[in-house]
């Protein structure tokens, strides 16, 4: 299985600060990564697809980037809106996995 | 609109059963595969099982291989997921997803691009 992790677990930021979330696989998966957003008591939402492509509606200030085993999930200008849990998924093979997840809380 | 509506979750005995289902409306169900995620109280993501956009196709995490079963309905617009021998661990709210395109013709659109609500699954004595 392909083991992602992701860093940090928790990462307190203020509004207007850009942030970025990193997930690092255990073996090369091409660009077969994406990137989620989770509130408390929602469903998750996708946010990037194939490593850099931006979901469409998703607000350009979220961008992804990387390939092979280490990818990055960049915020450039946070908004109150975007205070919530954020998770990393391989869909190189099955099973398909994800990380272990980072909150991000406000500073 | 397009979505997806899970139900059939509740409580339920160590070792018994239980049937989940998602109903997708608002696009054509038959052209996507679909998957179910699960996720533990307080815990992260995990991915459950596939199933094909024409049914051919089943994948299962080593976690439920074996007593879990995907199946789907393409003339009621439903995918389900039969869940037996339920233990404690199994706690969790199950997600059903489609895949961001149809056909599985492009490996980019593998991702989750459609999420249902979830429903919640306790099993409990």
């Amino acid at each position: 299985d392909i083991q992602m992790t992701q860093s940090p677990s928790t990462l307190s930021a203020s509004v207007g600060d850009r942030v970025s979330i990193t997930c690092r696989a255990s073996q090369s998966m091409s660009s077969w990564l994406a990137w989620y957003q989770q509130k408390p008591g929602q469903a998750p939402k996708v946010l990037i697809y194939k490593a850099s492509t931006l979901e469409s509606g998703v607000p350009s200030r979220f961008s992804g980037s990387g390939s092979g085993t280490e990818f990055t999930l960049t915020i450039s200008s946070l908004q109150p809106d975007d205070f919530a849990t954020y998770y990393c998924q391989q869909y190189s093979r099955y099973p398909y996995t994800f990380g272990q997840g980072t909150k991000l809380e406000i500073k | 609109q397009v979505q997806l509506v899970e139900s059939g979750g509740g409580v339920v005995q160590p070792g018994r059963s239980l049937r989940l289902s998602c109903a997708a409306s608002g696009f054509s169900f038959s052209d996507y595969a679909m998957h179910w995620v699960r996720q533990a109280p307080g815990k992260g993501l995990e991915w459950v099982a596939i199933i094909s956009y024409e049914g051919s196709n089943k994948y299962y995490a080593d976690s439920v291989k074996g007593r879990f079963t995907i199946s789907r309905d393409d003339s009621k617009n439903t995918l389900y997921l039969q869940m037996n021998s339920l233990r404690a661990e199994d706690t969790a709210v199950f997600y059903c997803a489609r895949e961001g395109g149809p056909y599985s013709s492009d490996r980019s659109d593998w991702y989750f691009g459609l999420w249902g609500r979830g429903t919640l699954v306790t099993v409990s004595s």
